[in-house]
């Protein structure tokens, strides 16, 4: 079965440089999330969209803004990045209304910041 | 959205079963209760949801009380591969699927 991809796996940038996440979520799912997880933190909720509209934002800093395409994949864009911003971020899709509202998350991308 | 409370780390042993408690004192009437995995440097995975009452699946059993105020996690017979983060989480799967709050989950440790 399809999953939910998320590009690149793996980034490495610089103080003050920008990045760009990518997530293809699973066909048909209406509903993409992003969390953000520090190191021996727990999944923070950043942002969400329905039907590639913004549904609902947690704590995403303003540098950070993300949208959601056409083809329904969706974007994290990340400026002027701070070693703070290290971390693992996830995506996930789902559907809003669907059974049991499971959310089926994506391998992440692991972002470092030097 | 209502706050939950795990405890922080449980220890086990393989072959037994675990219960992980959840409170969430603050549900509301619309609130479902969803229970996650997360392996290290993965997603979590959806594992059981519920409203009221008991709902079991094949890989755990989730009960819930008439008050709703909190929640239990069991996983029977549990093996190494089920040391993992487990998060208890509480929303209107309804109205309020977009914002999913993950507080503290409850790191599990099995022990051979």
């Amino acid at each position: 079965a399809a999953g939910v991809i998320q590009s690149p796996r793996h980034l490495i940038k610089e103080k003050r440089e920008t990045a760009t996440l990518k997530c293809y979520p699973i066909p048909r799912h209406d509903t993409v999330y992003w969390y953000q997880q520090g190191p021996g933190q727990d999944p923070q909720f950043l942002i969400s969209f329905y039907e590639k509209m913004q549904s609902d934002k947690g704590s995403i800093p303003d540098r950070f803004s993300a949208q959601q395409f056409s083809d329904y994949h969706s974007e994290l864009n990340m400026s002027s990045l701070e070693l703070g911003d290290s971390a693992l971020y996830f995506c996930a899709s789902g559907f809003r209304l669907g059974a049991g509202n499971e959310q089926f998350f994506g391998p992440g991308t692991r972002l470092t910041v030097l | 959205l209502a706050k939950t409370t795990q405890p922080i780390s449980m220890d086990s042993y393989e072959g037994q079963e675990v219960n992980i408690t959840c409170s969430h004192n603050n549900i509301a009437t619309n609130d479902y209760i969803t229970w996650y995995q997360q392996f290290p440097s993965q997603g979590p995975r959806f594992i059981i949801q519920g409203y009221k009452t008991k709902v079991t699946n094949e890989v755990a059993s989730l009960f819930i009380p008439a008050d709703r105020k909190s929640s239990t996690l069991s996983l029977p017979r549990v093996s190494l591969s089920d040391t993992a983060v487990y998060y208890c989480l509480v929303g209107d799967i309804d109205t309020g699927g977009f914002k999913t709050i993950f507080g503290a989950g409850t790191r599990l440790f099995v022990k051979a």
